[in-house]
């Protein structure tokens, strides 16, 4: 299986200030269609989880153009470019390249 | 509108059967491209993929579960139905359903129906 290593665990901003994520896959997650299949999820507390960017860099619907993507081959990147409160929660990036699909431990994003 | 809702019991023993409908609206699994997925979240800890159904009834698993797992799919009654074999207190997690497309992973999410495993 493809195992997503994130880095930080724990990430505490200051509002206002931008944070970033890293992701990182033990295999290319670059499809045999050239396209590379790397999702990140939001998941507020007591909430479901929320897609915030697929195929390393497309904003889902909705979402705040202060959340980007990045990254190419096994590295990749989310970044938020200045924290807001409602940003708190955990962050998870999830590959759907390779079967089974396989999503990083998550990363939690909390207000200092 | 896009919803789906997870089903089933709170409560089961251990070496029991689980069983687990995501009932959803909005969209059609007979569409091609169309998939749903389920995904568990132990309490306090991070999201595990579990298993994915298509509109073509093509079946993918976790592999260090899919011994114990089978998904399939009621196209007339919108639904998909996930049972998990010999359920021990481990596999106490909350329990998601989300429609999903291969392109672009999972939109759309249940709200999650927590299930604890205990005697």
């Amino acid at each position: 299986d493809v195992v997503m290593t994130q880095s930080p665990l724990s990430l505490p901003v200051t509002l206002g200030q931008p944070a970033s994520i890293s992701c990182r896959s033990s295999q290319s997650l670059v499809y045999i269609d050239g396209n590379t299949y790397l999702n990140w999820f939001q998941q507020r507390p007591g909430q479901s989880p929320r897609r915030l960017i697929y195929k390393v860099s497309n904003r889902a619907s909705g979402v705040p153009d202060r959340f980007s993507g990045s990254g190419s081959g096994t590295d990749f990147t989310l970044k938020i470019s200045r924290v807001e409160a409602e940003d708190v929660g955990v962050y998870y990036c999830m590959q759907h390249t390779h079967w089974p699909w396989t999503f990083g431990q998550g990363t939690k994003v909390e207000i200092k | 509108q896009v919803t789906l809702r997870e089903s089933g019991p709170a409560l089961v023993k251990p070496t029991q059967t689980l069983t687990l409908t995501c009932t959803f609206s909005g969209f059609s699994l007979s569409t091609s491209g169309m998939c749903v997925t389920w995904v568990r979240q132990p309490p306090g800890k991070a999201l595990e993929w579990l298993a994915l159904i298509d509109w073509d009834d093509n079946k993918y698993y976790s592999t260090s579960l899919k011994t114990r797992l089978t998904i399939s799919k009621d196209t007339s009654k919108n639904q998909v139905v996930l049972t998990m074999t010999n359920m021990d207190p481990v596999d106490t997690a909350t329990y998601y359903c989300a429609r999903t497309y291969y392109g672009s992973g999972m939109d759309y999410w249940g709200q999650g129906t927590l299930v604890t495993v205990s005697s």
